[in-house]
This record gives structure tokens, C-alpha cells and sequence, in this order.
């Protein structure tokens, strides 16, 4: 079954770096999203991405944030400046279109900052 | 805004007894989507089960059934024959109509299952 890898599982930086979070969506998808969970809190909405643009932003997502889909597989998250508060679980996930589907969610990537 | 809300927090089920776990949400959109998603401790999210609104007939996937009540916006999850696999966190998330939309989450019931 087709699955979404991201990459790297679990990363530790320290506050103020720039990191890149990076995911391959399944290969026919089209919509794809970063969600954010803080531990022991809920899923949260960061990004949509449709098209080469971002489709919607949620308040969390703020100038700090960017997504870039450069080669045509991959998908990446950059916070540029990191926070403590930054410190999540974040999940990429992609859809492939329509209102059918639930997403293909990737298996997160553990941000750790310190 | 939608909103969604698992009032139970935790919930404890007996090996091969069913349990049901609870959601309710918010919306003033006609059609819409709703998904149960489980994330065991690997933290991966997994799709369970999915309903769409304009469906009358509830969605069984297996073991895993819902009871979704349009009016009452209640859409909760039965789980039978409850296996220790079965041990997680559940996630109910609502999604509007519309090709790019975003999942909302509710905060989670972690589902303990016991022999």
C-alpha cells in the first residue's frame, strides 16, 4: 500500500536554527498538508498546498513558517527560527482529490527543540 | 468555526467486550465528512472509518461501526470483540465539503483494553 515517508523521524535542534522538515506524499496525490501535534494535545491544522500554492494557512502558521514542494515528490515544512514551543510532533499527510478521502497521514517527524 | 469534542478522555474496554467512544461537533455546513482515526503509541495516525453526511446509513468497517445522528451532529464509535490492538488513541475529525479542506481534530480518548 502506497504511504507517505517522512523524513527525518526524529530531530533536535537548538533554538533560534532553521529546520526543514521533509515528506513524500504518495506519488498521485495532489492536496497535501502539515498538522501539528503538540505532545499529549491535539492534531492541529498548519498548512493545505494544492497547485504549487498554499491553498489555506491556520493561525499557527505564521511568517516563521514556509512549505515548498521543489522537485515535484518532495514536500517540506521550514520554520526558520525555531521556538521551545515549537517543539511537536509534525505529520505530513496528502489526498489525492475530492471529499471521499480521509488522508494518507506519513508516520511524523519528532521536533525537538532546546 | 467547526469545532469537535470527545468528552471522554479515557475509556477502558475488556478483551472481546465492545466499547463506544463519543464525539460531538459543530457546524452550520450541510455537507460535510467525518473520520475516526487511531494513533496507537507509534504515534502514526491511521484511518478507522469514514462517514459521509448526506449518507443515512452508518459506516461499519469490520469490528468498527458508528452511530452518526445528523441532527444531534453526534458521531460516535463502537468498536466490538475489542482486541489489545485495539489499545490507542482515537481521534474523531470533521472535514467540510471542498476538495482542499482541512481536517479539524478533537482532543482524544485514549482506549485502554484489559484481559
Amino acid at each position: 500500500e502506497p504511504e507517505v515517508t517522512q523524513t527525518p523521524s526524529h530531530q533536535v535542534t537548538q533554538m533560534g536554527q532553521e529546520v526543514i522538515l521533509r515528506c513524500v506524499p504518495i506519488s498521485n496525490h495532489l492536496y497535501f498538508y502539515w498538522y501539528r501535534q503538540i505532545l499529549g494535545q491535539k492534531v492541529e491544522f498548519l498548512v493545505s498546498f494544492y497547485n504549487n500554492e498554499i491553498s489555506e494557512k491556520s493561525e499557527i502558521f505564521d511568517d516563521q513558517f514556509s512549505v515548498e514542494r521543489p522537485d515535484g515528490s518532495n514536500f517540506t515544512l521550514k520554520i526558520r527560527s525555531t521556538k521551545l514551543e515549537d517543539s511537536a510532533m509534525y505529520f505530513c499527510a496528502s489526498n489525492l482529490a475530492g471529499n471521499l478521502d480521509g488522508y494518507t497521514f506519513g508516520s511524523g517527524t519528532r521536533l525537538t527543540v532546546v | 468555526a467547526q469545532t469537535v469534542t470527545q468528552s471522554q478522555p479515557e475509556m477502558s474496554v475488556q478483551e472481546a467486550e465492545t466499547v463506544t467512544l463519543s464525539c460531538t461537533y459543530d457546524t452550520s455546513e450541510s455537507d460535510y465528512y467525518l473520520f475516526w482515526y487511531k494513533q496507537p503509541p507509534s504515534r502514526q495516525m491511521i484511518l478507522v472509518i469514514r462517514q459521509e453526511a448526506y449518507k443515512q446509513q452508518n459506516a461499519t468497517e469490520n469490528r468498527f461501526s458508528v452511530n452518526f445522528q445528523k441532527a444531534a451532529k453526534s458521531f460516535s464509535l463502537k468498536i466490538s470483540d475489542s482486541q489489545l490492538g485495539d489499545a490507542a488513541m482515537y481521534f474523531c475529525a470533521y472535514r467540510e465539503a471542498g476538495t482542499a479542506s482541512k481536517l479539524t481534530f478533537g482532543t482524544g480518548t485514549r482506549l485502554q483494553v484489559t484481559l
